[in-house]
């Protein structure tokens, strides 16, 4: 059964820096991952999806990687602003079960201080 | 082009009572998955449809059900509301419920079950 864990579940950065957030998932068997970002008591906003083939994709300040042998990916931030205060959630969908459906890790919850 | 939608934004309901939730994807997209996300959780899966038809089902009783309608709109209904079903439901639309598409999420619609 495929599990996602993300660390750290919060992270507290002063404005300006660079950060890593990491995913995990136990079963190295998907077709893609997503980032995503959700905004408190709102809905998810997709961030970046990176195929299986591929090693990377980036947007804007955004990038991230993608090692699926190794089970993991990065969701790298750069210049980090108060606005990007908000959590931010990975998603996989993996072969088998239903096609299409994400499955989610709990999120890390990222505060920026001005 | 609009996002997802979904309505109603909030809602509550007692115990016992039946709830019916609303989801129109982008327009051009056929496929809509529902998802459920309580309180410090990531979302869970609930359903997949495509062209009317379900196409996955995640770990949820039988209380929970819905459909897709020709215009590709959704509904997800839920009987005998427990406690428990107070969550944040949120739709998401795809092209055709391939996992290689994107998928993109509505704002949600908060249920509070007293």
């Amino acid at each position: 059964k495929q599990e996602v864990t993300q660390i750290p579940a919060a992270l507290s950065v002063p404005e300006g820096e660079n950060l890593v957030l990491n995913c995990s998932f136990t079963d190295s068997a998907i077709y893609n991952l997503q980032w995503f970002r959700q905004d408190p008591g709102k809905g998810l906003t997709s961030l970046l999806l990176i195929q299986s083939s591929q090693r990377e994709q980036t947007s804007g300040r955004l990038n991230a990687s993608l090692d699926k042998s190794s089970g993991r990916s990065t969701l790298y931030i750069a210049a980090s602003q108060p606005g990007d205060s908000a959590t931010y959630l990975c998603a996989v969908v993996g072969y088998g079960g239903s096609q299409g459906n994400l499955i989610f890790g709990k999120g890390t919850k990222l505060s920026v201080k001005p | 082009d609009a996002g997802v939608t979904q309505s109603p934004t909030h809602l509550i309901k007692t115990r016992g009572q039946q709830v019916t939730l609303r989801c129109s994807p982008i327009s051009g997209h056929k496929s809509v998955s529902w998802y459920q996300q309580v309180l410090g959780q990531g979302p869970q899966f609930i359903f997949q449809y495509y062209e009317k038809e379900e196409r996955g089902r995640g770990n949820f009783p039988d209380r929970f059900s819905a459909r897709q309608f020709p215009n590709y709109s959704s509904e997800l209904n839920v009987n005998a509301l427990l406690l428990g079903d107070s969550a944040l439901y949120l739709c998401a639309s795809s092209l055709d419920g391939s996992p290689r598409w994107e998928q993109y999420f509505g704002p949600g619609t908060r249920l509070t079950v007293t």
